[in-house]
């Protein structure tokens, strides 16, 4: 069964750094999501695409996080500088087209610790 | 901001005993869907209830919509210890945005 697929699985950096994480989305799903989860919490969307556009990243904090998905296949999540507050599960989803009704397939997610 | 909150925030049952969690949303909605979190591990979708729909059923999965209360239910029966795991509602149409918004979850824990 296809799989979202996310790497690193998990990220140890010190603040100020730059991180980068990776997410190839099920192969055909033109939309694809990036969530962040702070523990105990649900998860928040950051930014989502529909092929290589971005469709709504209101919830992205454009000053350290940026995102792209340059051919509408695989994504790169950056954050430059990390801070201690972005520590949290990073979680990548796909789906076949936009539309909530549509269900969201999640990879295993990558956990981002900032000391 | 999350526009589900799910009640009880944890619940712990006996393996075979039902499990209920509650969710309740604040403005109207397109759909709701429920989602799985095994511990430190990605969401897997369970299953979508239409703001038309009243009650859905999926394997020994229940759930309920009652749209004039705001409020959705999901019941586990004859619960399995593989069933622990973070149980989260999500609903869409806020403010006509098609975003999920998710709640905070209910943790269960099904003691064998």
């Amino acid at each position: 069964e296809a799989e979202v697929a996310q790497s690193p699985r998990y990220k140890i950096t010190e603040k100020s750094q730059a991180v980068a994480f990776w997410c190839d989305p099920i192969s055909g799903h033109a939309t694809l999501y990036w969530y962040r989860q702070i523990l105990g919490q649900g998860p928040e969307l950051l930014v989502q695409f529909q092929d290589e556009s971005v469709v709504d990243d209101s919830q992205l904090p454009k000053d350290r996080f940026s995102a792209e998905r340059l051919k509408g296949v695989d994504s790169t999540l950056k954050i430059q500088p990390a801070e201690l507050g972005d520590s949290a599960m990073y979680l990548c989803a796909s789906s076949p087209s936009s539309g909530a009704h549509h269900t969201q397939y999640f990879g295993p997610g990558t956990r981002l610790t900032v000391l | 901001s999350q526009q589900g909150e799910e009640d009880p925030q944890a619940l712990s049952i006996q393996e075979g005993e039902n499990a209920t969690m509650n969710c309740s949303y604040k403005t109207s909605i397109n759909n709701l869907q429920w989602y799985r979190q095994n511990s430190g591990r990605g969401l897997v979708h369970l299953i979508l209830i239409r703001s038309n729909e009243r009650e859905k059923h999926s394997g020994r999965l229940r759930v309920t919509l009652d749209t004039s209360k705001k409020s959705s239910s999901l019941l586990i029966t004859a619960s399995r210890a593989a069933d622990t795991a973070s149980y989260f509602c999500a609903t869409d149409g806020q403010g006509g945005s098609e975003k999920l918004v998710f709640g905070k979850g209910t943790k269960l824990t099904v003691n064998p």
